[in-house]
């Protein structure tokens, strides 16, 4: 069974602060994506990584940035954080395209306030 | 643009009836097709996935869904609700030349009568 990790499940943070979110894979998946969950828009992928130290822009990556120094560890970075970054985080990992069929698997979801 | 659209943002059902979740997707190929289930305060959970051949697919939890070309709609059913099926429900469509390029529907909720 594939098992993906997050650091943290409830997270409050203070406006300007530097915020980490961790996830974790141990399923030797290539590929690690980072989506956050606001109601009525359903997912949207911030950064995706697909190999280490490889990483591609999502469709809302400002405000966030990621790291990838190891293969089964993907973190999201918030430089500053701001009260519109209050939202649900959803890490998630995948087989890469050549041996795989698109399914990611999610991690249970980091639930991040800004104050 | 690749689209994913789920119509309905919250059923309602009683408890034993059937069900039925709409998905309607906009991609140049098509694509490869899933249904995620999102329980409170949890990530989501595959129900089923969709690449090719049979047009009727069968998931976990007594969950089906149909493929349909014609309509670009991959629906969701389920026979006989139970209560513990009230979740939030994402469809997604996956590019089948790029797997990072995965669209997600805005959900739909599902609350279970008694």
């Amino acid at each position: 069974d594939v098992k993906v990790t997050q650091s943290s499940r409830y997270l409050v943070k203070r406006t300007g602060e530097k915020v980490f979110l961790e996830c974790v894979q141990d399923m030797d998946h290539e590929n690690m994506f980072w989506y956050r969950q606001d109601p009525g828009l359903g997912l949207r992928l911030i950064y995706f990584s697909y190999d280490v130290k490889m990483k591609e822009k999502g469709d809302i990556p400002e405000g966030y940035s990621v790291s990838r120094e190891k293969k089964e560890r993907f973190s999201l970075i918030l430089e500053s954080a701001s009260t519109n970054q209050t939202s649900m985080y959803l890490c998630a990992s995948s087989l890469p395209q050549r041996e795989g069929d698109n399914e990611q698997f999610f991690g249970p979801g980091t639930r991040l306030t800004v104050l | 643009a690749q689209s994913v659209t789920q119509p309905d943002i919250h059923i309602t059902v009683s408890e034993g009836a059937s069900l039925e979740l709409r998905c309607n997707y906009s991609y140049g190929a098509t694509p490869y097709l899933f249904w995620y289930v999102q329980s409170p305060g949890q990530g989501l959970q595959l129900l089923l996935k969709y690449f090719s051949g049979d047009t009727l697919v069968q998931g976990i939890k007594g969950f089906e869904a149909e493929f349909k070309r014609s309509q670009s709609s991959f629906n969701l059913r389920k026979p006989s609700v139970h209560w513990s099926d009230a979740a939030e429900y994402f469809c997604a469509a996956g590019h089948p030349d790029n797997n990072n390029d995965m669209r997600f529907g805005a959900g739909t909720r599902l609350t279970v009568k008694p």
